[in-house]
């Protein structure tokens, strides 16, 4: 089967780090996306993962580690904008496109 | 450069009734999928089309269907509606090759 796994909810202070983390356990394993989607939107793209180790990109960086099923998200300087929810997917198949597998995804709230 | 767009942006039906909606994919995408975002559930998916072809299905009922038209735009279909399937649907549209999905505002159905 596919599993997902994300916090539900995260709280963290405007200027502070947040780490969202997302395990998976997937029948086949082609890389990892993160999403940004705020209320009422639709998801954005943030980052794509396929080898272990650290992507980054501004004040976004995201990691994984395929042997342990495992990746997060990392914000720094967070901004109120960044209060959204923040969606893990794996991409199950090597063989071209393939649908997207979902976490139920992580809602964070920035506060003052 | 146009983003993936969708029709309706709300819509709200009764149940038993049928409702149709449409996606417009980035110019020069081939591969259109859906997903289903209920309350609580994370992103569920639906259909994914490429080429004007069906390339596979997530876990729904048969009354879900749609196609992909010659221009790529594409059509997702739900028949004799319950409850249970108001949601947000969301289209996304992907180049060749593993790509990221570019994600569309979404369609809100109401099912009363």
């Amino acid at each position: 089967g596919q599993n997902i796994d994300q916090p539900t909810e995260m709280t963290a202070t405007e200027g502070a780090i947040v780490q969202i983390n997302c395990t998976y356990q997937t029948s086949g394993f082609n890389g990892l996306f993160w999403y940004q989607q705020h209320a009422g939107e639709a998801p954005t793209f943030l980052s794509y993962n396929v080898l272990d180790g650290l992507e980054e990109k501004g004040r976004f960086s995201s990691f994984l580690s395929r042997s342990k099923g495992y990746s997060y998200l990392l914000l720094k300087e967070l901004q109120m904008k960044d209060s959204a929810s923040y969606l893990c997917a794996v991409v199950r198949s090597n063989s071209g496109n393939t649908p997207l597998v979902f976490g139920k995804g992580t809602r964070l709230s920035v506060i003052a | 450069e146009a983003g993936v767009t969708q029709s309706p942006t709300h819509l709200i039906k009764t149940r038993g009734q049928q409702v149709t909606l449409r996606c417009s994919p980035i110019s020069g995408h081939t591969s259109v999928y859906w997903y289903q975002q209920a309350l609580g559930l994370g992103l569920q998916f639906l259909l994914w089309y490429d080429e004007g072809e069906e390339r596979n299905r997530g876990n729904f009922p048969p009354r879900f269907s749609g196609r992909q038209f010659p221009n790529y735009s594409s059509e997702l279909n739900v028949n004799a509606l319950e409850l249970e399937d108001s949601a947000l649907y969301l289209c996304a549209s992907s180049g060749l090759g593993l790509d990221t999905q570019y994600f569309g505002p979404g369609t809100r159905l109401t099912v009363l």
